[in-house]
């Protein structure tokens, strides 16, 4: 069955500090793999994505995921936390026809 | 065009009421989703349309009624709700298959009274 693990339900990170969230997901063919984030009361904004080539892909607002198959995961990071980053975090992985999400992770940012 | 345009933004009404939640979307996809989203928990899949027909439901009760009158348009029609059904409800589109990814929008908040 598909699922997808989101190890860490709140973290909080000093800003300027360094920032990884952990996804794990289990899915039997090469999934697509998205992390989303979404701010207090909004939508969710897609950040990234990966389904094929390079396992470390670049999103938006400084993020970026590796994809490692042998670790079944697709970890989230940014070298620099801003206070606008706090939200939380969704990541999500897709067969063909509808988005899987994980229970997120709240990412609060301490000054 | 790049957004998911939901309205309203709030709304909230009685147990005996009907309403109707709007998404309309220009960006060319041809598949739609309706989601339900419970605070502090992530996105519960309601329905899929794809080429405006309904592909997927995942077994959501007959109070909530889904249409897709075109192609940049999906309705969620309301119908003697219940106070656990309180949540916000995300539109979503997409080009069909998910590869793509969701562009999702703002949502409804939605109180039931």
């Amino acid at each position: 069955a598909q699922s997808v693990t989101q190890p860490d339900i709140h973290i909080t990170v000093s800003e300027g500090a360094s920032l990884e969230l952990r996804c794990n997901y289990s899915y039997g063919a090469t999934p697509y793999l998205f992390w989303y984030v979404q701010s207090p009361g909004q939508g969710l904004q897609l950040l990234l994505k990966y389904f094929s080539g390079d396992t470390l892909v670049q999103g938006i607002k400084g993020f970026e995921a590796e994809f490692k198959r042998s670790q079944s995961s697709f970890n989230l990071r940014k070298p620099s936390v801003h206070w606008s980053d706090a939200a939380e975090y969704f990541c999500a992985v897709g067969p063909l026809t509808a988005l899987i999400f994980g229970k997120g992770t709240t990412l609060s940012v301490s000054s | 065009d790049t957004e998911v345009t939901q309205t309203p933004k709030h709304l909230v009404m009685g147990m005996t009421n009907k309403k109707s939640l709007k998404c309309e979307q220009h960006m060319g996809h041809r598949a739609m989703y309706w989601y339900k989203q419970k605070a502090k928990k992530p996105p519960e899949l309601m329905f899929v349309y794809s080429y405006e027909k309904l592909s997927i439901n995942e077994s959501v009760p007959s109070r909530f009624s889904p249409e897709c009158p075109n192609s940049s348009l999906l309705n969620l029609h309301l119908h003697a709700l219940q106070p656990e059904d309180s949540a916000l409800y995300l539109c979503a589109s997409s080009h069909v298959g998910v590869s793509y990814g969701y562009t999702f929008g703002s949502g409804t908040r939605l109180t039931v009274v």
